[in-house]
């Protein structure tokens, strides 16, 4: 069972399109951590957003915790082949940070 | 500061032989971390310290995994006897605690190939 369901697994774009990744759960979480892996890398953290309603900018990323602090979003504006990698979203739960991790968006941005 | 370090990055042995897998945290991060991530899944949590104690293995499949982190520092997971379906790309990240929030650096990984 997977405690956070990612949407879409799979997105392939032109370069200037916008897109919406979500990231849903029936779970409450203290935080909600978005990260951006490349391929051979470890995933890189974008942003930690932690109250209900949050909303976080990150020049043309714009990510949103839910109200009840169980789903988030991720909104890319004009995406750029830059912006092509997998997307993590990550529930922080339990003591010492501990993350469960959704199953990813996998982004194409085509030039 | 220097970032997470692991070695090796790649490592292909032979169902039913061992492996180990070392990770150098960011210093200062007293919290350590091992995940799995098989191909096209998001990372798995396999094993937490807290400086040199364990504070979450649930996850960590103890008949074959085991991991230590004995000065609270580097740590070492290894995979004894090793599965086909270990195959899988093994990061270890490293945290600490800024205003009640973790926020985790991973290393690289390293991927491992059973055949």
């Amino acid at each position: 069972t997977q405690l956070l369901e990612q949407s879409p697994q799979f997105l392939s774009i032109q370069e200037g399109e916008n897109l919406t990744v979500y990231c849903n759960s029936s779970s409450v979480f203290s935080s909600l951590q978005w990260y951006r892996q490349e391929p051979g890398e470890g995933p890189v953290l974008l942003v930690t957003v932690v109250t209900g309603g949050e909303v976080k900018k990150l020049k043309r990323l714009t990510f949103q915790f839910g109200d009840a602090r169980k789903d988030s979003s991720l909104h890319i504006t004009a995406a750029q082949p830059g912006d092509t990698g997998l997307y993590l979203c990550a529930g922080e739960r339990g003591q010492g940070g501990k993350l469960i991790f959704g199953q990813g968006t996998e982004l194409s941005v085509k030039p | 500061e220097a970032g997470v370090a692991q070695s090796p990055r790649y490592k292909i042995i032979e169902k039913r032989q061992s492996v180990a897998f070392w990770c150098n945290p960011i210093s200062g991060h007293a919290t350590l971390y091992w995940y799995q991530q098989i191909l096209g899944q998001g990372p798995k949590l396999l094993i937490q310290f807290q400086n040199n104690g364990v504070v979450d293995d649930s996850q960590l499949p103890k008949d074959r995994f085991s991991a230590e982190r004995l000065k609270g520092v580097d740590s070492t997971l290894k995979i004894q006897p090793a599965k086909l379906e270990d195959s899988a790309v093994y990061l270890c990240a490293s945290s600490r605690n800024s205003g009640g929030t973790y926020e985790q650096y991973f290393g690289p990984g390293t991927r491992l190939t059973v055949t």
